[in-house]
């Protein structure tokens, strides 16, 4: 089975620009996640998809957002760019049941975005 | 907002010697999962604890669930050099809704052969 894929690997963009990361989840999940990764924060859950519908946000302001289209692929937008933008975006799928509210499936990264804002 | 702590940043060890790392949550988790990141790769799943108290092993590394299920640590037996990279913790909170990880910052570790 395919794991996630995520494009482009690298990104180099300037301040103001905006840029649009993809994810192709494994087959078979519906549930795609996205966090930002950076040195001195770690990783920080930026919002999950599920069946087209944002089901969680993280604290990112509104420049951050996403999409999930009817394949569960998924698309993360970052508009007008700063330079502390600048990070690893990791994309992570997950099999879980719209009903089954107890426990996080185990999330399954792609080798991520790295994005470089100057 | 709720927070999940991970101590040591950072432990070296020499090749042979025993290595842990401690995860605490400010608020009581549903459950806690560990990751694994090795450097340059991307993290990927270790284990999922579920009960209080809980201990599950895989081969050298052991897991552990806090009674109260605000705390858990991973214990590595006899460091290899295979086990290099970033261990993290995840929590899920009991109130949270799915698709809402929390992740420690981590704790890096090297390995001195």
């Amino acid at each position: 089975k395919a794991g996630v894929t995520q494009t482009p690997r690298y990104l180099i963009k300037t301040r103001g620009q905006q840029v649009t990361l993809s994810c192709s989840p494994i087959s078979g999940h519906r549930s795609v996640s996205w966090y930002q990764q950076t040195p001195g924060q770690g990783l920080q859950f930026l919002f999950e998809y599920f069946s087209e519908t944002q089901r969680n946000k993280g604290n990112f302001p509104g420049r951050f957002s996403g999409r999930q289209f009817s394949n569960s692929r998924s698309e993360m937008n970052v508009s007008t760019l700063e330079l502390g933008d600048s990070a690893l975006y990791l994309c992570a799928s997950s099999w879980t049941d719209r009903g089954y509210n107890s426990y996080n499936s185990p999330l399954h990264f792609g080798n991520g975005t790295r994005l470089t804002v100057t | 907002g709720q927070q999940v702590m991970q101590i040591p940043q950072y432990q070296h060890v020499q090749e042979g010697e025993d290595f842990t790392t401690y995860c605490n949550s400010s608020t009581t988790l549903s459950n806690i999962q560990w990751y694994k990141q090795r450097p340059g790769g991307h993290p990927v799943f270790l284990i999922q604890l579920v009960k209080s108290g809980e201990v599950k092993k895989q081969k050298r590394l052991t897991f552990q669930f806090g009674e109260a299920k605000k705390n858990s640590s991973l214990h590595i037996t006899a460091t290899q050099t295979t086990d290099v990279g970033t261990y993290f913790c995840a929590g899920q909170p009991t109130l949270g809704s799915q698709g809402n990880l929390i992740f420690g910052k981590g704790t890096k570790l090297s390995v001195k052969p």
